[in-house]
């Protein structure tokens, strides 16, 4: 069974810092990896999709990467804004359908 | 290109009764799945539907269900509401052509708290 873990849940960094947020997995066998983000009660918005035979995708200040051999992805924010503030979400997907698995997210922080 | 667009987007109902939240997905996707969001579980998948069969289902109760038509619009319904049935329930929509990448868009949300 497919788990993921995303690590810290939660992250304060002034502005101006590049971060990094974790995401882990426990079965190697996917399709696909997507980040998101989510602002307070509010639906989710598509950051970066990896599939499983790409090592990273990139946009404007955003840097994910995807590691299967260890189950890991990691996303990169680069010099951080207060506009950053919000949860990421990391989710896996292990076909071409629209069930993917969630992790319970880090909540972002960035402070002016 | 309008985005997936969900409604009610807030409704607030009593224990005991039923609710039916409808989705309608980015024009030209066909497939649209269902997610639970709470505050202590998370996101978690309800079921999907693509040309109007359900193709993959969560683990949830039979209280809850969901359809597909054939404009590729789906509704889903919460039957018996219970207290723990208030959430966000949000839905995703993706083009699903064969090879593709699987990209989930979502929606808004509608929030339903249960009384």
């Amino acid at each position: 069974k497919q788990e993921v873990t995303q690590i810290p849940a939660a992250l304060s960094v002034p502005e101006g810092e590049n971060l990094v947020l974790n995401c882990s997995f426990t079965d190697s066998a996917i399709y696909n990896l997507q980040w998101f983000r989510q602002d307070p009660g509010k639906g989710l918005t598509s950051l970066l999709l990896i599939q499983s035979s790409q090592r990273e995708q990139t946009s404007g200040r955003l840097n994910a990467s995807l590691d299967k051999s260890s189950g890991r992805s990691t996303l990169y924010i680069a010099a951080s804004q207060p506009g950053d503030s919000a949860t990421y979400l990391c989710a896996v997907g292990s076909g071409n359908t629209g069930k993917l698995i969630f992790g319970q997210g880090t909540t972002l922080q960035v402070k002016p | 290109k309008a985005g997936v667009t969900q409604t009610p987007r807030y409704l607030i109902k009593t224990r005991g009764q039923q609710v039916t939240l409808s989705c309608s997905p980015i024009s030209g996707h066909r497939s649209v799945s269902w997610y639970q969001q709470t505050p202590g579980q998370g996101l978690q998948f309800l079921f999907e539907y693509f040309s109007e069969t359900q193709r993959n289902k969560g683990n949830f109760p039979g209280r809850f269900s969901g359809r597909q038509f054939s404009n590729s619009r789906s509704e889903m319904n919460v039957s018996t509401l219970e207290l723990g049935d208030s959430a966000l329930y949000l839905c995703a929509s993706s083009h699903d052509a064969g090879g593709g990448t699987g990209e989930l868009f979502f929606g808004e949300g509608s929030r339903l708290t249960v009384l």
